[in-house]
C-alpha cells in the first residue's frame, strides 16, 4: 500500500505561469513533508518542507500547501521558469515508528516550457 | 571533498557476481539511506542506519546486505547479483531530528547483464 502518491507522472506549463505539483498521503501519523528536486543524473536535492502544525510555508518562488484533513500537500512554483524543468519527489516523515526515515512518492516530471 | 560521495558511478557486471557500492559522508550525519529508482517506482528504500553499527530494513531489502563500522561509511554489497537489480542506486544521509532533509549522493547506475 503506497502511503505517497502523485498521482500526475508528468505536468507541462508555460514559463511564467504557476505550476502546480500534488501529492496525498495516507500516513496520519507523518508529521513533516518534503519536496524534493531531481535533475537527470544527478541526486534528489532537498526543495522546501512543511511541518503538519502548519498549513503553508514560503521560499522565494515555491510554496508548499498542506491540508491535514484531506491529506493532500501541494507545491506552487510562480512564476515557473525553465530550469525548474526537473523530476520533484514528494516525501513525508515523522511518527512513532519512523524515526529519521521519509516515504516517498513516485514522482512528477515538470517541464516548463520558454 | 565536502558532501556525500558514492563509488563507482557506474558499474556493469555478470548474473551471480558479488558488487559492493561505496558511500562516504563528510558531514558526521547520524542516518544513512540507501534507496534504489526504478522507473515507474521513485525512491524506495533498501535499507537504512540511525547510527554506527544500527541498520534495519526498508521497503526492499531482499538480495542486499549493509553495514556500517563507521559513520561515515555505508556499503551497500549485492551478495549474488540479479536482472532485477540492475538500477540506479542513491545512498543518501540526514542528522538524526524528523524532518530534516535528507542530502543524497549523485548516485551509482548498474546494470546487470
Amino acid at each position: 500500500d503506497q502511503q505517497v502518491k502523485q498521482n500526475s507522472p508528468s505536468l507541462s506549463v508555460q514559463e511564467g505561469r504557476i505550476s502546480i505539483l500534488n501529492c496525498d498521503y495516507t500516513n496520519s501519523m507523518f508529521d513533516y513533508f518534503l519536496w524534493y528536486k531531481k535533475y537527470p543524473a544527478e541526486g534528489p536535492t532537498f526543495l522546501i518542507s512543511i511541518s503538519s502544525i502548519k498549513d503553508k510555508n514560503e521560499d522565494g518562488r515555491f510554496t508548499v500547501f498542506l491540508n491535514k484533513s484531506a491529506k493532500h500537500l501541494s507545491l506552487h512554483i510562480v512564476p515557473s521558469q525553465p530550469g525548474d524543468s526537473a523530476v520533484y519527489f514528494c516525501a513525508a516523515s515523522g511518527g512513532l515508528t519512523n524515526a529519521g526515515k521519509s516515504t516517498f512518492g513516485d514522482g512528477t516530471t515538470l517541464t516548463v516550457k520558454p | 571533498d565536502a558532501g556525500i560521495t558514492q563509488s563507482p558511478r557506474y558499474k556493469i557486471t555478470e548474473t551471480g557476481r558479488q558488487v559492493t557500492l561505496m558511500c562516504h559522508q563528510t558531514w558526521s550525519h547520524s542516518y544513512m539511506f540507501w534507496y534504489r529508482q526504478d522507473l515507474g517506482h521513485g525512491l524506495r528504500l533498501i535499507y537504512y542506519s540511525a547510527a554506527a553499527d544500527i541498520t534495519d530494513k526498508g521497503e526492499v531489502p531482499d538480495g542486499y546486505v549493509v553495514s556500517r563500522s563507521k559513520t561515515e561509511n555505508f556499503p551497500l554489497t549485492l551478495e549474488s547479483a540479479t536482472r532485477s537489480q540492475t538500477s540506479v542506486y542513491f545512498c543518501a544521509s540526514s542528522e538524526s531530528r524528523a524532518g530534516l532533509a535528507q542530502y543524497f549522493g549523485p548516485g551509482t547506475r548498474l546494470l546487470v547483464l
